[in-house]
């Protein structure tokens, strides 16, 4: 069974507006992480946001936010006021455990912000 | 901070020589880094996880013998592909794991390999 889940390929945005992309995820360990990844075409990897799975809150970091559904196992990134620059893939990855070292990653949505 | 360095950012070798790709640490010390492979729209899969001062921990399905990992310090980590195959091009990244917090990784900015 697939551990990270991002059922959306492809999204398109105007420019400006905001834009939610999708992960779930699955795992029966009370302690866990997740992270947001973007990349660029150069293909570097980006990190952009993480949530513990203790997290009262949901995580914050500029222009980006994770919607965090524990009881739905969803991770969802929100981008407010996309930019062109934000066109790029996306991975929502998780870690296992307090201090668990691996991540998986999900296939990965492809962002295209339009002018 | 947490920059990472990766060395070459693209090479083109022939088929039956082997190729070494440095990851550094820039300004962290990382005791854990790792090595994933990404093919053209896909996710990235994990080869090997390298710890310094002791042998790699490969992924099922990953040779050991092809893929040779050092992690010799604790700011280096070297993956050296033997005896590359046409099939062995690909985009590989190195991450190396920050030692307290959420433990994030951080990546470096990949090496893109064509075995001719």
């Amino acid at each position: 069974a697939q551990k990270i889940t991002q059922t959306q390929p492809g999204m398109f945005v105007q420019e400006k507006e905001a834009v939610t992309l999708d992960c779930t995820y699955d795992t029966s360990d009370p302690s866990y992480g997740l992270f947001w990844y973007k990349q660029p075409s150069s293909g570097e990897m980006i990190f952009l946001i993480y949530q513990g799975s203790y997290d009262q809150q949901n995580a914050t970091e500029g222009r980006y936010s994770l919607n965090f559904q524990k009881a739905r196992k969803s991770a969802n990134l929100v981008i407010s006021a996309s930019q062109l620059g934000d066109s790029a893939m996306y991975f929502c990855a998780m870690r296992e455990g307090r201090s668990g070292s691996r991540l998986t990653f999900g296939e990965g949505t492809q962002l295209t912000v339009n002018p | 901070g947490a920059v990472v360095s990766q060395h070459p950012s693209r090479v083109i070798c022939k088929s039956g020589t082997s190729v070494k790709i440095e990851c550094r640490s820039l300004d962290f010390q990382a005791t854990t880094m790792f090595w994933y492979r990404q093919f053209p729209k896909k996710s990235l899969m994990l080869m090997a996880t390298s710890n310094e001062g002791s042998k790699a921990t490969y992924e099922q399905g990953v040779e050991k013998d092809k893929f040779l990992i050092n992690h010799a310090s604790l700011t280096l980590s070297t993956l050296t592909v033997t005896s590359a195959h046409p099939e062995d091009s690909s985009f590989y990244i190195c991450s190396a794991r920050v030692l307290a917090g959420p433990y994030e990784q951080y990546f470096g900015p990949g090496t893109r390999l064509t075995v001719t």
